[in-house]
Order: structure tokens, then sequence, then C-alpha cells
């Protein structure tokens, strides 16, 4: 997973916590994104970025909040965590305009 | 066949057979198609990519094939290995103003008996 990195890569919580998950890279992507993954189904796009401080909603974006203050890193956070956002999250980069999608490690997250 | 939207789960081959993998799109705007590989506990990888103008692009070992009457996607994989087993995924992308919306599938899991 080149120049991608996630952390932390587990993470248990308690309902009504919150937490934030951080994602880098190292090749100067323009486009960032965070996915969920959950069983038997596709990843699911939270929310992602075109740039340094830009930021859009995607597909399943509510319980969710995004900051790209610095163009290498993109941040998910969890306001007030509930069971159904235990998930495995990924995230996932790309340079231009229609190019591939490079995804990260994952960070597996519990909602207890 | 996986589809974007349903799946095969489990796609059992034996070593050195050559293993296929389909999936159905759905967005016939969709101009560019993506296969991932996903082993177990970590991210998806990038195995190939086609684009709504091909009809077949081949790489080390797989091939992708676009069928855009029928909007069906295949990987192939030659002479499949133990290494290959993994859950492999297709996306679409359809573009937009803002970033790559990848649509993606649900996933086969992939077996190679030895």
């Amino acid at each position: 997973n080149a120049g991608v990195t996630q952390t932390p890569k587990f993470r248990v919580l308690k309902t009504g916590q919150s937490m934030t998950l951080l994602c880098a890279q190292d090749m100067n992507h323009e486009y960032m994104y965070w996915y969920r993954q959950d069983p038997g189904m596709g990843l699911r796009l939270i929310h992602y970025s075109v740039g340094e401080g830009t930021t859009a909603k995607g597909e399943v974006p509510d319980g969710y909040n995004v900051s790209r203050l610095k163009k290498q890193n993109f941040l998910l956070g969890l306001e007030s965590a509930a069971p159904s956002q235990t998930s495995v999250y990924f995230c996932a980069t790309h340079r231009g305009q229609g190019d591939t999608q490079y995804f990260g490690p994952g960070t597996r997250l519990t909602v207890l | 066949g996986e589809s974007v939207g349903l799946h095969l789960p489990t796609l059992s081959v034996q070593e050195g057979d050559n293993s296929i993998i389909n999936c159905a799109y759905s967005n016939s705007a969709s101009d560019y198609f993506i296969w991932y590989k996903q082993e177990s506990g970590k991210g998806p990888q990038f195995i190939i990519d086609i684009r709504s103008n091909m009809d077949k692009r081949q790489g080390q070992r797989v091939t992708v094939l676009l069928n855009k009457t029928v909007k069906h996607l295949s990987l192939q994989i030659a002479a499949t290995q133990p290494g290959d087993s993994a859950v492999y995924f297709c996306a679409e992308n359809g573009v937009t103003g803002g970033g790559n919306k990848l649509t993606f599938g649900t996933g086969t899991q992939l077996k190679v008996e030895l």
C-alpha cells in the first residue's frame, strides 16, 4: 500500500466516545477518501477531499466529520460513536482526476 | 458472477488452473473500471484497470475483459497460484466534478486448492 498509512490499526470504543482516525500519504496526491467496509458489502464512501482545505460528503457521511488541513493528512472523526460504526475503515488517495486510487492498510474499529 | 450490488461469495480453483471472476455493472456512463485484490487483514491492492474505450487489457498473468453491450467485466487469472487466494473486487468509476466516485462490488472470494 504504497505510501498510505493509517493510524491506529485497531481501536475499541464505548458508545458515545469520540475518536479521530488519521490517514497520511507521502505521494503528494491531491485526492483523498475515507471508506468503510462491512461484511457482505462493498466499500462505501464516507467523505472525500479533492485538495488541501476541501472536503465533501460521500455516500454514508452521517456521524462522521473530516478535515484536510494539510495536503498529506486526511482526518476522520467520530463525534459520538455508535455500534453501527463498527467497521473497517480504509483511506485511499490518488494524484489526479481519473487516476487509480491506492488504499491504506485499514483501521479496525469496534464500538461496544 | 460478482455484480456491483450482488456477489458470488466463493470461487474455488485448482492450483495451476485459470480463474475467471465476473462482474456486472449498472451505470452505462461509467468510463473506467478497476479490479482490486484484498488479502485478509489488508487494504485493497490495485491489480489492473481498463478504460471504456477498450475491450481488453492484459497484465502479468491477468487479463480484464470489458463488454459494454451487456455491461459485464471479467478478470482472468492465468495459472492460478496459492498467493492469488484473496477477495477480488471490481469497481466502476462515475466521474463527477470532484474526485473519482468509485462504486464497488461486494467481492468474490477466490480459494486456490493445492
